[in-house]
């Protein structure tokens, strides 16, 4: 199984503040790496796919990029509705595997 | 708009057995891949298995190889899951989650329902 490891495990930002998250993969996953946001009592939801393509309805302030093992999500100014669990997938092969999330606090 | 609903979760004793349903809306049924993913609360998620669109593709975890089954039924728009031999290990939010594309290939989790609750305990 491919294993995700993501960094860190939380933070502490605040309003206005560029946020970098990092996923790394186990083996090359060329960029089969999707970015699921996850708010307190609520589902995921899908930000980017592709390691960079920004799901539709989703914001430009996130951005995704990098290919290989090594990929960042980030949020170029955040906003206090940005307060959540983050979470990467590989998307290259079965099983396909989630990071631990990193939670971003204020 | 895109609508998951999924039901049947509950308290079960272990080696039990219990059956998730999942009901589709908003956009042609057959034309996705459909797949549960679950997450014990307070922790990180986990995809169980998925079926394409014409559920000629079924992949599932290692971890409930042999013990659970995933169908669908695009006359109803609805997909199941079938829980066997239930252990405390299986005790998770269960979600229903319609992929980006047909097969369960490269599989982008697109839409979430709400989940539904699986206890296992005896």
């Amino acid at each position: 199984d491919i294993q995700m490891t993501q960094s860190p495990s939380s933070l502490s930002a605040s309003v206005g503040d560029r946020v970098t998250i990092t996923c790394r993969a186990s083996q090359n996953i060329y960029m089969f790496l999707n970015w699921y946001q996850q708010k307190s009592g609520k589902a995921p939801k899908l930000l980017i796919y592709g390691a960079s393509n920004l799901q539709t309805g989703v914001l430009p302030r996130f951005s995704g990029s990098g290919s290989g093992t090594d990929f960042t999500l980030t949020i170029s100014s955040l906003q206090p509705e940005d307060f959540a669990i983050y979470y990467c997938q590989q998307s290259y092969s079965a099983p396909w595997t989630f990071g631990q999330g990193t939670k971003v606090e204020i | 708009e895109v609508q998951l609903v999924e039901s049947g979760g509950g308290l079960v004793q272990p080696g039990r057995s219990l059956r998730l349903s999942c009901a589709a809306s908003g956009f042609t049924f057959e034309d996705y891949a459909i797949h549960w993913v679950r997450q014990v609360p307070g922790k990180g998620l986990e995809w169980v298995c998925g079926i394409s669109g014409n559920s000629a593709n079924i992949v599932y975890a290692d971890s409930v190889k042999g013990r659970f089954t995933i169908s669908r039924d695009n006359a109803k728009n609805s997909v199941y899951l079938q829980m066997n031999s239930l252990r405390e290990a299986d005790m998770a939010l269960y979600y229903c989650v319609k992929d980006l594309g047909p097969m369960v290939r490269a599989v982008i989790l697109e839409n979430w329902g709400q989940g539904t609750l699986v206890t296992v305990s005896s």
